[in-house]
């Protein structure tokens, strides 16, 4: 059972454009939520995080929207350039330092 | 400062082996975890290990196990190797605090089970 559903599961954005990735989830007692970035060959890297007593955070080019309501969150890239082309997954955290992972968005930026 | 290492990075083996992953942690970094990365699966929690204990555990058979050493080094061993354990294995290592929440990923080692 995925804890952590995630789509869509491939993107095409024209350079310039804004790439959006939804996730959703079930267990009320995750408690921080990052999103991850990989790159052929190499290991996903933590591109940022919320906590669930925030509904939004912005970092340059990147902005997480959290509905607490809805279980859902959401990766937003603004003006997406072809080095964001890479796999990105979300995530959430349960009890212990357990992870639950999406199954990741592949994600392609035309010039 | 260097980051997570993972060896060996490819290794190919065949059913019925058995194989051991190794992973150095971030220096200071207490807990390790070990991940599954398999296409259209994502990355599937194998266990964590936090001062040589598992406090940890994912859904995977018993022919998946771990240790910690003493200097936070980790070691994964998969017994009996299937086909389908072929797979991307990653390891991350983090602070200990829940304040922090950051994994920090190795590369990986590639496995393939012929």
């Amino acid at each position: 059972q995925q804890q952590v559903k995630q789509s869509p599961q491939s993107l095409i954005v024209q350079k310039g454009g804004i790439s959006i990735i939804n996730c959703a989830y079930e267990n009320t007692a995750f408690d921080y939520f990052p999103w991850y970035q990989q790159f052929p060959g190499k290991g996903p890297a933590l591109l940022i995080a919320i906590r669930p007593d925030v509904s939004e955070k912005k970092e340059g080019r990147f902005t997480i929207s959290f509905n607490k309501s809805a279980k859902q969150f959401s990766l937003h890239i603004m003006d997406s350039q072809p080095g964001d082309s890479a796999t990105y997954f979300c995530a959430a955290r349960g009890t212990g330092n357990q992870f639950y992972f999406g199954t990741g968005t592949s994600l392609t930026v035309i010039p | 400062k260097a980051g997570v290492t993972q060896t060996p990075r490819y290794l190919i083996k065949t059913r019925g082996q058995q194989v051991t992953l190794s992973c150095s942690p971030i220096s200071g970094h207490r807990s390790v975890s070990w991940y599954q990365q398999t296409p259209g699966q994502g990355l599937q929690f194998l266990f964590e290990y936090f001062s040589e204990t598992q406090r940890n555990k994912g859904n995977f058979p018993g022919r998946f196990s771990g240790r910690q050493f003493s200097n936070s080094r980790s070691e994964m061993n998969v017994s009996t190797l299937e086909l389908g354990d072929s797979a991307l294995y990653l390891c991350a290592s983090s602070f200990a605090g829940r304040n922090t929440g950051e994994l920090f990923f190795g590369e990986g080692s590639r496995l393939t089970v012929l």
